[in-house]
Order: structure tokens, then C-alpha cells, then sequence
């Protein structure tokens, strides 16, 4: 079952410009992570957040989460046309059994 | 190494065969997990190892049939498969199941099969 709700489902940007992305989940989470998949290939860890944080930052790519909203969102400065990819948020429900639920997916286009 | 690997990367099989897919791992992960996905959907769980030992079977269909040989080699057997069946199909492994501490919890997937059943 998906428990993730990325918005908006599809962007296409310029070069240069940021990406935001938005992921809304529906019970309690342990963490939540950002994964990048490129057509047809297996996806790429970006980030983890735990539920404790607030706001997570790895080079490019900032990760906030709002608990009480129950959202993240992921937010990647200065795009290149290699960003362009499908992303994926997925969350590791809180007391349930140890596996990841995806969301479904963003896909991102990035404009040379 | 920090690679997944999946063998083989393309598959087209009749509805009356039997295949296998393959993956493997070593990176000592003791956790591995295949996924299945369908075009423009996200990845969704079908089982998990940890230890060598099936811990989660999202109620897959029988025809589907996970082996885990030893802690890096981890195959699915496929027989009397439908044709909405294919699909992508993603291995992934972890250090652990179950460890909170961030590192565990980070997967690594392969690139995939891609399987298509006529």
C-alpha cells in the first residue's frame, strides 16, 4: 500500500533553477527518506530524515519534515539536466512492520 | 563495492516457463528485499530477508517463489506467470532490519530486471 503523496507529480524546470518537491504521508513515521530513480533503472538513496528533525541538508538537496502536518518536502538548488530523474519519497512506519512504503513518485525534468 | 547487482537485466518469458532472477550483494548486508514495479507507479514490496530467513511475504502470489542461498545471493523463481505480471522487478539490500540508527535503514537496489510475459 503507498502511504507518500508526492506534489506535484510532474515539474519541468530550467537549468539552474530549484526543484521543490512535496511528499504527505498518513500515520506516523520512524523516518522518512528521498530516493532518486532514473528511467527504467533502481533507485539511489538521497537522504533520511527522522522524525525528531526538522530540516536535513546534504550538498544540493534540502530535506524538511512537518510531523504535525505529516509532509516533507525536498528541495534541490541550482538543477542540472542530470537531476532529471523520478523521485520518490518513502517512510518507515512507526510501530508497524520493517519495511518502506513509496510514495508515487515526482518526476522531474530539467531543462538544459 | 557498493553495488546490487541483477541478473539478467532483460527477461521475455512464456506464461508456461520457469525462470529464476538473480541478485547479489557484498556489502555483508544481512537484509534483502525484492520489489516489484510497474510503469510510472513506485516500487512495491514483495518480500524481505533478514538473516537468510523470509521475515515479510506481502502476500504474493505463489508463483512468485524467493530463495535466499546464503547472505549475498538472494533469486526469485517465477513460474506460470500472467501477463500483469510484468513488470519491473528491484532487489535491494540492507545492513539490518529493524536498526534505527540511520545507516540500517538506507537501501541499496539493483538496476532490475525488466520482465516482460507474453
Amino acid at each position: 500500500s503507498q502511504q507518500g503523496e508526492e506534489d506535484p507529480q510532474a515539474l519541468s524546470i530550467q537549468e539552474g533553477e530549484n526543484a521543490t518537491m512535496n511528499c504527505s504521508y498518513k500515520t506516523s513515521i520512524n523516518n522518512l527518506q528521498w530516493y532518486r530513480q532514473n528511467s527504467g533503472r533502481g533507485l539511489v538513496h538521497l537522504i533520511l530524515i527522522r522524525s525528531n528533525e526538522r530540516e536535513k541538508h546534504s550538498g544540493r538537496l534540502r530535506v524538511t519534515l512537518d510531523t504535525s502536518k505529516k509532509s516533507s518536502s525536498l528541495l534541490i538548488t541550482a538543477s542540472r539536466a542530470a537531476d532529471t530523474a523520478s523521485y520518490f519519497c518513502a517512510t518507515d512506519v512507526q510501530g508497524g512492520s520493517e519495511k518502506l512504503v513509496f510514495g508515487k513518485g515526482m518526476k522531474l525534468t530539467v531543462n538544459p | 563495492d557498493t553495488e546490487v547487482t541483477q541478473t539478467p537485466k532483460h527477461l521475455v518469458m512464456g506464461m508456461t516457463n520457469k525462470k529464476s532472477l538473480k541478485c547479489e550483494q557484498h556489502m555483508g548486508h544481512r537484509a534483502m528485499y525484492w520489489y516489484k514495479q510497474k510503469a510510472k507507479k513506485p516500487p512495491e514490496l514483495m518480500f524481505v530477508y533478514s538473516y537468510e530467513k523470509l521475515s515479510i511475504n506481502e502476500s504474493v502470489p505463489s508463483r512468485f517463489s524467493p530463495e535466499c542461498p546464503n547472505s549475498s545471493l538472494l533469486n526469485l523463481h517465477l513460474h506460470a506467470l500472467q501477463p500483469e505480471d510484468s513488470a519491473l522487478y528491484l532487489c535491494a539490500s540492507s545492513q539490518e532490519v529493524g536498526l534505527r540508527d540511520g545507516v540500517n535503514e538506507k537501501l541499496f537496489f539493483g538496476s532490475g530486471t525488466q520482465l516482460s510475459v507474453l
